[in-house]
């Protein structure tokens, strides 16, 4: 799987967006970016992931580049809940399920 | 509608004993994937069962073992315990045809003394 490179942390002020880059430019064409986070003693949450388009769920945004060498993750509104380590990941999907390999993501916190 | 089970949810051991950690995937998830994660570290992949086999293993001694069972519960087995076998032990589930992202636990805190 390719490797990804993260600031170790960030920043963000109530309300405003989070906007949390991942390079990636190893890259492989059939490997997916992903992105999960994890609250202080809780285990990894799952919120998006793509393929080369820019993809939006209920959580997040996840905007890809043209040569799909870095993504950025967009949080909206950023809510102290929103604080987290956040992990980007490439990955492979194979029929079993793809194998996660964590690096040591992004601290984002969220501050009044 | 229950999400990963996962227990104990701590433990303490000794330096040699064995333990066995359990899962219980969520409704409708077929797959199982284990985790170790040190304190201050990402998690790192042990291993993954589907269809009560192990699929994919990571960089893990065989001390480490497993197994998943009809109902696609899994319990993870660590032998001959270490002290650097202390961490948090997660374990995610998904359903293979669907592949969405996998749902973790909340984990089992280990430690060993």
């Amino acid at each position: 799987d390719a490797k990804t490179t993260q600031p170790p942390s960030m920043d963000c002020a109530e309300g405003r967006a989070a906007n949390l880059p991942c390079n990636h430019s190893t890259i492989s064409g059939n490997e997916y970016v992903y992105w999960y986070r994890q609250i202080h003693s809780q285990g990894p949450q799952y919120i998006i992931h793509g393929l080369k388009n820019n993809e939006t769920n209920e959580m997040a945004s996840l905007i890809i580049t043209e040569d799909r060498k870095s993504s950025t993750l967009i949080l909206p509104h950023a809510t102290l809940r929103d604080t987290a380590v956040y992990y980007c990941i490439v990955s492979v999907r194979t029929g079993g399920g793809n194998k996660l390999t964590f690096g040591t993501g992004t601290q984002l916190k969220v501050e009044l | 509608d229950a999400g990963v089970t996962q227990s104990p949810t701590h433990l303490i051991k000794t330096r040699g004993q064995q333990v066995t950690l359990r899962c219980s995937p969520k409704s409708g998830h077929d797959t199982v994937s284990w985790y170790q994660q040190a304190l201050g570290q990402g998690p790192q992949f042990i291993f993954q069962y589907y269809e009560e086999e192990e699929r994919q293993r990571g960089n893990f001694p065989d001390r480490f073992s497993g197994h998943q069972f009809p109902n696609y519960s899994s319990e993870l087995n660590v032998n001959a315990l270490l002290l650097g076998d202390s961490a948090l032990y997660l374990c995610a589930t998904l359903n293979r045809q669907a592949n969405y992202g996998y749902t973790f636990g909340s984990g089992t805190r280990l430690t060993v003394v």
